[in-house]
């Protein structure tokens, strides 16, 4: 199993610019999660989904559009890129049970100019 | 809000025992994580408490106490590969929140030779 992947790695935009952050697992988890991670901060939520094509916010939502048409894929859209979503994003799955632990992917590291 | 606190920085000497704490207030509570990040890495699990009291997995110990909102994690015959960043992180609980993690923002430990 290749676990959770993320693409790209690292990416810089500029000011308006959109792009789509990949996220996939081959683990047949039903549960999927965005975060981001900036310095002092912690990991914060961004949006989660419980299952295919249910998708809710988390904590810090605006700027970023999510979809999940299927289990294995959940991408994350920003849809005019700002200096304030620079940082680093992690993609995560968990099995269904509350007591699972979620797995996480490598990140993506976002500057935007 | 969820409120979860612990410390910015731990250094102890390698083949040491240190101890990392972590309180939390949250609107519920159905959970307790602990996750290790190496520097620019993605966070991995070292444990779960859910019931009060000590679980202890090799080197590593986790302990909670529901009614005093507290959890720490104990690193003990600590290696130069300890050095890390140290999450603690708390599950609300309650229908669709059940996998929705709170993260506090990380305590960094520097193992010294």
């Amino acid at each position: 199993n290749a676990g959770v992947t993320q693409t790209p790695k690292f990416q810089v935009l500029k000011t308006g610019q959109s792009m789509t952050l990949q996220c996939a697992q081959d683990m047949n988890h039903e549960y999927m999660s965005w975060y981001r991670q900036d310095p002092g901060m912690g990991l914060r939520l961004i949006h989660y989904s419980v299952g295919a094509g249910i998708t809710d916010q988390g904590e810090v939502p605006n700027g970023y559009n999510v979809s999940r048409s299927t289990t294995e894929d959940f991408p994350l859209r920003l849809l005019s890129a700002a200096p304030s979503q620079t940082s680093v994003y992690f993609c995560a799955s968990s099995p269904k049970g509350v007591y699972n632990e979620q797995f996480f992917g490598p990140g993506t590291r976002l500057t935007v100019l | 809000g969820q409120n979860i606190d612990q410390p910015t920085e731990m250094t102890a000497t390698e083949g040491a025992i240190v101890q990392i704490n972590c309180t939390y207030q949250t609107s519920g509570f159905n959970g307790l994580f602990w996750y290790q990040q190496h520097a620019g890495e993605a966070p991995t699990f070292l444990s779960y408490n859910v019931l009060d009291g000590l679980e202890e997995k090799g080197r590593f110990s986790s302990f909670l106490s529901r009614s005093k909102g507290y959890s720490y994690l104990l690193l003990k015959e600590l290696q130069m590969k300890d050095s890390a960043s140290y999450l603690c992180a708390v599950r609300s609980g309650g229908g669709s929140n059940d996998y929705k993690l709170s993260f506090g923002a990380g305590t960094t430990v520097t193992v010294r030779a």
